[in-house]
């Protein structure tokens, strides 16, 4: 019930095209859904989060869509870049529940 | 502000051994949070530690082991070392304790085991 599942495994885009990663979780208690990318060589870095309180949340070509009644949330890249390559995880996490539940990831590459 | 960092990066160990890994988080956080990261596993929760105080502990067996200091740095340590824990192991601080909120990452140690 706590775990968080990611799709698809990998994505290839062509560059200017939009990267569509899909989340699933299960627990009604996650009330924090964070993305992180993560480049070879480095810790995860945390891209953009959202609440359950909102459907859509944009940070310049990032975005999160969410939708509490399916359990479900996305990340879609819009003008994708070839410096987007990356591995990409979904998260969830409640307040008091001391621990942030990660997807499988997602490697992305973009064609130039 | 400083980001989390963790020493050593890189730790080459044989069975057996065991091993020891330093967090510092960002000036003023008191959580810490450790994960293992694996390319079959991905990454899995070990601990968090808050105000010296594990809160919670992973699915992971007694070998592995941490603590958090007063000035909220933190260690976690694995005895009789197992291939299987080749990983790259991540700490992650945050402001508050509890889950719901940000986290920020430190570039790691990869453990290899021999």
């Amino acid at each position: 019930q706590q775990q968080v599942k990611q799709s698809p495994q990998s994505l290839i885009v062509q560059k200017g095209g939009i990267s569509i990663i899909n989340c699933a979780y299960e627990n009604t208690a996650f009330d924090y859904f964070p993305w992180y990318q993560q480049f070879p060589g480095k810790g995860p870095a945390l891209l953009i989060a959202i609440r359950p309180d909102v459907s859509e949340k944009k940070e310049g070509r990032f975005t999160i869509s969410f939708n509490k009644s399916a359990k479900q949330f996305s990340l879609h890249i819009m003008d994708s870049q070839p410096g987007d390559s990356a591995t990409y995880f979904c998260a969830a996490s409640w307040a008091g529940g001391f621990k942030t539940i990660f997807g499988a990831g997602t490697r992305l590459f973009v064609k130039a | 502000k400083a980001g989390v960092t963790q020493t050593p990066r890189y730790l080459i160990k044989t069975r057996g051994q065991q091993v020891t890994l330093s967090c510092s988080p960002i000036s003023g956080h008191r959580s810490v949070s450790w994960y293992q990261q694996t390319p079959g596993q991905g990454l899995q929760f070990l601990f968090e530690y808050f105000s010296e105080t594990q809160r919670n502990k992973g699915n992971f067996p007694g070998r592995f082991s941490g603590r958090q200091f007063s000035n909220s740095r933190s260690e976690m340590n694995v005895s009789t070392l197992e291939l299987g824990d080749s990983a790259l192991y991540l700490c992650a601080s945050s402001a508050t304790s509890g889950g719901g909120s940000e986290q920020f990452f430190g570039p790691g140690t990869r453990l290899t085991v021999l």
